[in-house]
């Protein structure tokens, strides 16, 4: 089966450090989400993406977090720079776009920010 | 706006126990239903979808119907297994301006089965 790919799986760094998350979506994808999931907050949309353009990044701290999808296969998720609070799983998703249209999860990048 | 409530959890159940995960929506508008699994460290995947009024969604022994009368999508399965303990996601989706289906995810509710 297709996948969505998440790397890295794991990152740990301090506080104030760049951090870059990818993703390749599922090959024929039009559609690539990212979320936040938390304890507390649950399962945040931050951005979203269709053909490669962003289309709703409101769920997204603009002064610190980017996304951007350079070609069809990768989407990155920047965060610079980096705060405590920002530790959570990160999410990608990808999917066709239209109604009913289910979405595809990656495995999730764990980021922890000392 | 759009929003999904469930239960809370954690459920526990024995194996072969009848499961109910309760669901129930608010939307502006006539949403297709989700639901979607999340074993640990892992994302989450489709276990199920109904797009219209009565549709029943159905996958490995799990069924939800979509009651718009009552606006809900319970989830149930007849007989749990210890494999089936994970996080379940309700969620809506519904059209937006451009034609984007925007997603709404209820809190999860944890699910253990035990032996």
């Amino acid at each position: 089966d297709a996948r969505v790919t998440q790397t890295p799986r794991h990152k740990v760094t301090e506080m104030g450090q760049e951090v870059t998350m990818r993703c390749q979506p599922i090959l024929g994808h039009n559609t690539v989400f990212w979320y936040r999931q938390t304890m507390m907050q649950g399962l945040e949309l931050l951005a979203y993406f269709r053909n490669r353009a962003p289309l709703d990044d409101s769920g997204m701290p603009k002064d610190r977090f980017s996304a951007e999808m350079p070609d069809a296969t990768l989407a990155t998720l920047k965060i610079q720079p980096s705060e405590p609070r920002d530790s959570a799983v990160y999410f990608c998703a990808s999917g066709l776009w239209g109604e009913n249209q289910p979405q595809h999860f990656g495995d999730g990048t764990r980021l922890s920010i000392l | 706006g759009n929003s999904v409530t469930q239960m809370e959890g954690p459920v526990t159940l024995s194996e072969e126990a009848f499961l109910t995960i309760n669901c129930t929506y608010t939307a502006t508008g006539y949403p297709s239903l989700f639901w979607y699994v999340q074993y640990p460290g892992e994302g989450l995947q489709l276990l199920l979808k109904a797009t219209k009024a009565d549709d029943k969604g159905s996958n490995k022994g799990f069924e939800a119907t979509y009651r718009k009368e009552t606006t809900s999508f319970h989830l149930e399965k007849g007989s749990v297994q210890v494999s089936d303990s994970a996080v379940y996601f309700c969620a809506l989706g519904l059209s937006g301006d451009g034609g984007y289906q925007k997603v709404t995810f209820g809190t999860g509710t944890k699910l253990q089965v035990i032996p």
